[in-house]
Formats: structure tokens, sequence, C-alpha cells
């Protein structure tokens, strides 16, 4: 079945940079968009913006441009998210989903919480 | 970007009962809505997607409509495991935009 699983929590100081990992199984991982969301305590959804795993292109959210940059290793089936300049407000969980052709999201990751905190 | 407005944000309701949440587009998004179900601690689970498409294993007591701005997610008879937070998204534009939740309770 199709799988996305994520790397461990992460505990980070204001100013640093965090990389989540994205492991897919179960499907042609070119194949499909990833995209990342995060949710932050008590909060809602927020598109972050998606990798096309076949060719490297990318689409940022404008909020997150210039801080976070999405990459793909295809040998391993598996995406990354790095966001830097971490502030206390980027404290949340961060999940990856696979698109789909009108962009929506199914699965996702089981979510990794990504603390920033002096 | 676009808003997304659901309403209500909350609502307490009893098993079996028929329950409408109602998600408002600042824009036309044509039929580009999709729903999601999320309990808590988990991520967020597909319901129905481009409006009134059924995500395959989804109980039929689910249903989607709507098109333009105007958009209902229907749950015909609420069962136990339907008290979760539901949320709308458009993907008719980037940035894709989320409504702010709707949390179902037990009344």
């Amino acid at each position: 079945q199709v799988q996305l699983v994520q790397s461990g929590a992460e505990v980070k100081k204001p100013g640093a940079s965090v990389k989540v990992s994205c492991k897919t199984s179960g499907y042609t991982f070119t194949g499909n968009y990833m995209h990342w969301v995060r949710q932050a305590p008590g909060q809602g959804l927020e598109w972050m913006g998606w990798i096309n795993p076949n060719s490297g292109d990318t689409n940022y959210a404008q909020k997150f441009q210039g801080r976070v940059t999405m990459t793909r290793d295809t040998s391993i089936s598996t995406a990354y998210m790095e966001l830097s300049g971490l502030r206390s407000d980027d404290t949340a969980v961060y999940y990856c989903a696979r698109g789909w052709e009108l962009n929506w999201f199914d699965p996702w990751g089981q979510g990794t919480l990504v603390t920033v905190s002096s | 970007d676009i808003q997304m407005t659901q309403s209500p944000s909350s609502l307490s309701a009893s098993v079996g009962d028929r329950v409408t949440i109602t998600c408002r587009a600042s824009q036309t998004i044509i039929s580009y809505l999709n729903w999601y179900q999320q309990k808590p601690g988990k991520a967020p689970k597909l319901l129905i997607y481009a409006a009134s498409s059924f995500q395959g294993g989804v109980p039929s007591r689910f249903s989607g409509s709507g098109s333009g701005t105007d958009f209902t997610l229907t749950i015909s008879s609420l069962q136990p495991e339907d008290f979760a937070t539901y949320y709308c998204q458009q993907s008719y534009s980037t940035p894709y935009t989320f409504g702010q939740g709707t949390k179902l309770e037990i009344k």
C-alpha cells in the first residue's frame, strides 16, 4: 500500500534550519507531485509548496519564498523540505502529502513536529 | 490569495443526525474544492475531491456538492467515528488555501 513515512521530531533554536524527510513506498515516486503543509499547534492547515519529483521543479507559497527549499532523491523515493531562519512561530507539525492532478492531497505522511525554542 | 471561509466553526450533534458544513471561497474556484477529516494527533484524511467525487473507502454517508464559490459537505447519519475536525481546501490556484476548520463534537 502507499506509504509516506516522515522523519522524527526536531527541536531547533531560533535562526537555525531544519530538514524534514518524507520516504515513500507503494507507488511510482516520480508520478505525483509532493506537497508540504504545516499546522501550528491548535491551528489550521497551511500549504507551503510542491515539488515535482520527476523534474525537480518547485512552487513555493510566497510566504515561505527565500526560506524554504524542497528537494528530492529519486534513488530512494524520498522528498525533503528544508526551512531556514526558524522563528518561534514556525513551531508546527509539518506534513508531506501526495498530490493528484487537480491538486488534492492523498495520502499524507504522519507528520513531523518541529519545535523552535531558545 | 483565495480566502476560504467555513461555517460553522464548531458544531455539536448527536449520533444519527444529519450535518451540513459549508465552505465559501472569496472568488470562483469552479469545482476545485476538496474536503478532509482530521482526528486529534493524526494527519488529515481526504474525503471528497473535486467538490463531489468520493475518495475510495470513504463511507457513502459523506457527500459533497457545490460549484463556483459555495460548497457543502453533508454527513447523512453521524456515526461515533465521525467526530473530528473538517477542512475544505481550494486547489484552483496557488497558494492552495484551507478553511479554518469545523470541529464536530458530540452533543
